[in-house]
């Protein structure tokens, strides 16, 4: 089945900076990549995904990269704010069985 | 729409007892899934159901858990013989289509403690 490596356990930047998490994958035909926020005691929640016929999507200040040849995607967070720090998980669809396989999760933390 | 709702929000239990957990999916949504969460092991898959019938339970620990999903409005998890290591965020998550590619609508979660 899928499996899911995302990078970076914690990510600590300076409000305003950016923030780049990065994501690879092993199924070859995955061909959808969700990202999920998980904010301080509460669950997680969607914010942005992106499918493989395109190899970027942008939503407001949100970015995902897809690089297929690589098996890697990526979010980037443009200046970033104290309300961005959570834990974002990465996520790619499993064909085989036919879900979505997760990240273990990155803390970002964003300071003032 | 009230979104994905899971009954408790918090469980303590004592070793040994029995804990099951519940959740309702929204409504048409043909998918439902089990997570476990922890600060060790990150989010765990469990197991999930399609339209009812259960796909893959490829993540439940075989000999004290067990899930169900007896009507589209609710599926169940059941810890037997609960254990301290059982402790963890239980999440569930539904999803609108039956492809599994695309995004899953997650609960609240219950927190389970085992003392």
């Amino acid at each position: 089945g899928e499996k899911v490596e995302q990078h970076e356990s914690t990510l600590s930047v300076r409000e305003g900076d950016s923030a780049v998490i990065n994501c690879t994958y092993t199924d070859t035909a995955s061909s959808y990549f969700p990202w999920y926020k998980q904010e301080a005691g509460k669950s997680l929640h969607f914010v942005i995904d992106i499918r493989s016929n395109v190899d970027r999507k942008q939503s407001q200040r949100l970015t995902v990269l897809l690089d297929k040849k690589a098996k890697r995607f990526s979010l980037h967070i443009t200046a970033t704010q104290p309300e961005d720090s959570a834990i974002y998980f990465c996520a790619a669809y499993d064909s085989g069985y036919n879900k979505l396989t997760f990240g273990k999760g990155t803390v970002l933390l964003v300071s003032p | 729409n009230a979104g994905v709702i899971q009954t408790p929000r918090h469980k303590v239990t004592g070793k040994g007892q029995e804990a099951t957990l519940w959740c309702e999916p929204i409504s048409g949504h043909s998918a439902v899934f089990w997570y476990r969460q922890t600060i060790v092991q990150g989010l765990e898959f469990l197991t999930y159901f399609r339209n009812q019938a259960p796909i893959d339970d490829s993540g439940m620990p075989k000999e004290r858990f067990s899930a169900q999903m007896p009507n589209q409005s609710h599926s169940t998890l059941k810890i037997q013989s609960t254990q301290p290591q059982d402790s963890a965020v239980y999440l569930c998550a539904s999803s609108l289509q039956d492809r599994g590619d695309s995004d899953y609508t997650f609960g609240s979660g219950t927190r389970l403690l085992v003392i």
